[in-house]
């Protein structure tokens, strides 16, 4: 079965540092997409970044950008000089395309801005 | 163009009531899909819609729930004889096609006496 696991249920960090999320994943595709979501407390969902199989580049977008390991089935994602409005739930998530378009999301990792 | 929008954005209902939750997607969007998400947790698929296909009924935890989508757009999920444990947010996604990147709405929030 496809599986998503996030092992941080919980981080803190301080206003202006670098953090990195962990996600990893489990599937026998090659071809699938990989995202990051965020939930602020406002609960909306969020795309933050996406990420093609296919592609070895790591996605990146302002200050996020993802250390994608293809063999390794890790899709991390790292926040530089973070802010308070970064404070929220993330989301790793995973697609495959060629087998049905239920998007498999992991349990989420809680992350606290500190000012 | 406007993002998935969702309605009521809160709704509180008694035990054993029927209530109907709304989604409109991103118009030209062919995918849409339910979601629930129970407080502090994450989500749980709950039906997909594709077009004109059938649709994937198999994350609906019961019979008490169902749901439309009506001219390929809006789609409307509904919960009869509502239960204490079916309060949570309800999230609903759009996407262009299959595989594609899901953009959410703002959720309901049910919450069932």
């Amino acid at each position: 079965a496809q599986t998503v696991t996030q092992s941080q249920p919980e981080m803190s960090v301080q206003e202006a540092e670098t953090v990195t999320l962990s996600c990893t994943y489990d599937t026998s595709e090659n071809n699938y997409y990989l995202f990051w979501y965020k939930q602020p407390p406002s609960r909306q969902m969020i795309l933050v970044i996406r990420q093609e199989a296919y592609k070895q580049q790591n996605a990146t977008e302002n200050r996020f950008s993802v250390n994608f390991q293809k063999a390794a089935k890790s899709f991390s994602l790292k926040i530089s000089d973070s802010q308070l409005g970064d404070t929220a739930m993330y989301f790793c998530a995973f697609i495959d395309p060629n087998r049905d378009d239920k998007i498999i999301f992991g349990k989420g990792t809680r992350l606290h801005i500190l000012p | 163009g406007a993002g998935v929008s969702q309605s009521p954005s809160n709704k509180v209902t008694e035990k054993g009531k029927d209530v109907e939750l709304r989604c409109d997607p991103i118009s030209g969007h062919t995918a849409l899909y339910w979601y629930r998400q129970s407080l502090g947790q994450g989500l749980e698929f709950l039906i997909y819609f594709q077009g004109n296909s059938a649709p994937d009924k198999s994350g609906l935890p019961s019979d008490r729930f169902s749901a439309e989508r009506t001219g390929g757009s809006v789609s409307t999920l509904t919960i009869q004889r509502t239960q204490q444990e079916d309060s949570a947010v309800y999230l609903c996604a759009s996407s262009d096609w299959r595989g594609d990147t899901q953009y959410f709405g703002p959720g309901t929030r049910l919450t069932v006496l």
